[in-house]
């Protein structure tokens, strides 16, 4: 049983324009979120992250949003820039943060000029 | 389709003594397999990249004698711990890759607890 879910496996966008990444998940026990963007032939780094006492993080061009209440969570990126393509896991936690992480199966966005 | 597991989940163990944990791809063949260590709340620390066959690539600043990891089978990877000591704690996480590592697709294993005393 899959807990974390992104159903898009790819995402194409113009660059300038706005990125949506989608991700749900269904153990109501994940308290916390993190989105991570990796290169090919690299490991994940860290990009941003929400707790669940929040509906909405920032941080310059990303921005996270959480719907508890449709356990859905969207990663915004804009203006969306060629660097930005990248594939893009969406994890969970249910320990604030301390405890592991639960990894969905990632998009890959592809930032078009 | 595509499902990494880990055994054990959580372990707890002596300072002093070492520890294995297993990493397969239960349903793809994965060429590449990929130790993470994680830190709270954040960052994902890519420890070392395992190749079905040959020997692991580590990357800098960890310790290859102590975290010693062979890729025996084309679904198996496993990570000792050596002489494991508290500052060692942490969540481990492993993914595989079925295409190599050029290849962006991971998928993720549930991960593993270690606690050392």
């Amino acid at each position: 049983d899959q807990q974390v879910k992104q159903n898009s496996p790819s995402l194409s966008v113009q660059e300038g324009r706005i990125s949506i990444l989608n991700c749900d998940y269904t153990n109501s026990m994940f308290d916390y979120f993190l989105w991570y963007k990796k290169y090919p032939a690299e490991g994940p780094t860290f990009l941003i992250s929400i707790s669940s006492i929040k509906d909405k993080n920032e941080d310059g061009r990303f921005t996270v949003f959480l719907n508890k209440s449709a356990k859905h969570l969207s990663l915004h990126i804009v203006p969306s820039q060629p660097g930005d393509s990248a594939v893009y896991f969406c994890a969970a936690s249910d320990g604030g943060g301390a405890d592991g992480l639960t990894f969905g199966k990632g998009t890959h966005l592809i930032i078009q000029p | 389709g595509a499902v990494v597991s880990q055994h054990p989940s959580r372990v707890i163990c002596k300072s002093g003594t070492s520890v294995k944990i297993e990493c397969r791809s239960l349903d793809f063949q994965a060429t590449t397999m990929f130790w993470y260590r994680q830190f709270p709340k954040q960052s994902l620390m890519l420890m070392a990249t395992s190749n079905e066959g040959s020997k692991a690539t580590y990357e800098q600043g960890v310790e290859k004698d102590k975290f010693l990891i062979n890729h025996a089978s084309l679904t198996l990877s496993t990570l000792t711990v050596t002489s494991a000591h508290p500052e060692d704690s942490s969540f481990y996480i492993c993914s595989a890759s079925p295409h190599g590592d050029f290849q962006e697709t991971q998928y993720f294993g549930p991960g593993t607890r270690l606690l050392v005393l």
